[in-house]
């Protein structure tokens, strides 16, 4: 089946940095998501994203297909930012990666 | 904005007893499933749902579960017999077209909780 690792596993930033969190496919990209999981649990869509660059804000993400990966891209992180972020690939249904945690402190 | 919506938010139950999670998806969506992250784990597929019956369980999705649409709206995951592992949160989605692999979207998840 299809494996999707993300990195960092674990990210701590104070506020106003930047970070970029990284999603691999094992296989072509069809179309993936991005979710942020909140303090509370609940799974927040962010990107729906089968190639190109897409911008919502402070966050961006970027598909290369053909490559195999995803990039989501956080500027000015604030302690909202905080959680748990997944990527997804979607086909038939949604395979999720392993998670990429980050912390934001004051 | 149309939402997942899914009920209760939390659950805690004895072990052996029936658990039904309810979930009202979006109204116009077609595909239906029901997702468990253990805590601290991520997020695992248990199952889809289109026209009215399964269209994929994975390993977990053995004889303890069932899904059911009664109606027209909900969308439910039974466990008939609960265990100490089942303590997860389940969560439902629902995706408009499935050949065009359109944006599913999740409900808030229900924390279950087996003692």
């Amino acid at each position: 089946g299809i494996q999707v690792e993300q990195s960092p596993p674990d990210l701590i930033l104070q506020e106003g940095a930047n970070s970029t969190l990284r999603c691999n496919f094992s296989d072509s990209v069809n179309n993936l998501q991005w979710f942020h999981q909140n303090p509370w649990g609940q799974l927040i869509n962010l990107f729906y994203i089968p190639s190109g660059t897409k911008q919502n804000g402070r966050l961006s993400a970027t598909t290369v297909a053909t490559e195999r990966y995803s990039l989501l891209y956080i500027s000015s992180s604030q302690t909202t930012d905080s959680g748990v972020y997944f990527c997804a690939y979607n086909t038939d249904k949604l395979i999720f990666g392993t998670g990429t945690r980050l912390q934001v402190f004051p | 904005e149309p939402e997942v919506t899914q009920t209760p938010s939390h659950q805690v139950t004895q072990m052996g007893q029936e658990v039904i999670l309810r979930c009202v998806p979006i109204s116009n969506h077609l595909y239906f499933y029901w997702y468990r992250q253990i805590l601290g784990q991520k997020v695992e597929f248990l199952v889809s749902f289109y026209n009215n019956e399964i269209s994929e369980k994975s390993e977990i999705f053995d004889d303890q579960f069932s899904v059911e649409r009664p109606d027209g709206s909900n969308f439910t995951l039974k466990i008939r017999s609960t265990k100490l592992e089942d303590s997860a949160m389940y969560f439902c989605a629902s995706r408009a077209h499935l050949i065009l692999n359109t944006e599913a979207f999740f409900g808030q998840g229900t924390r279950l909780t087996v003692v």
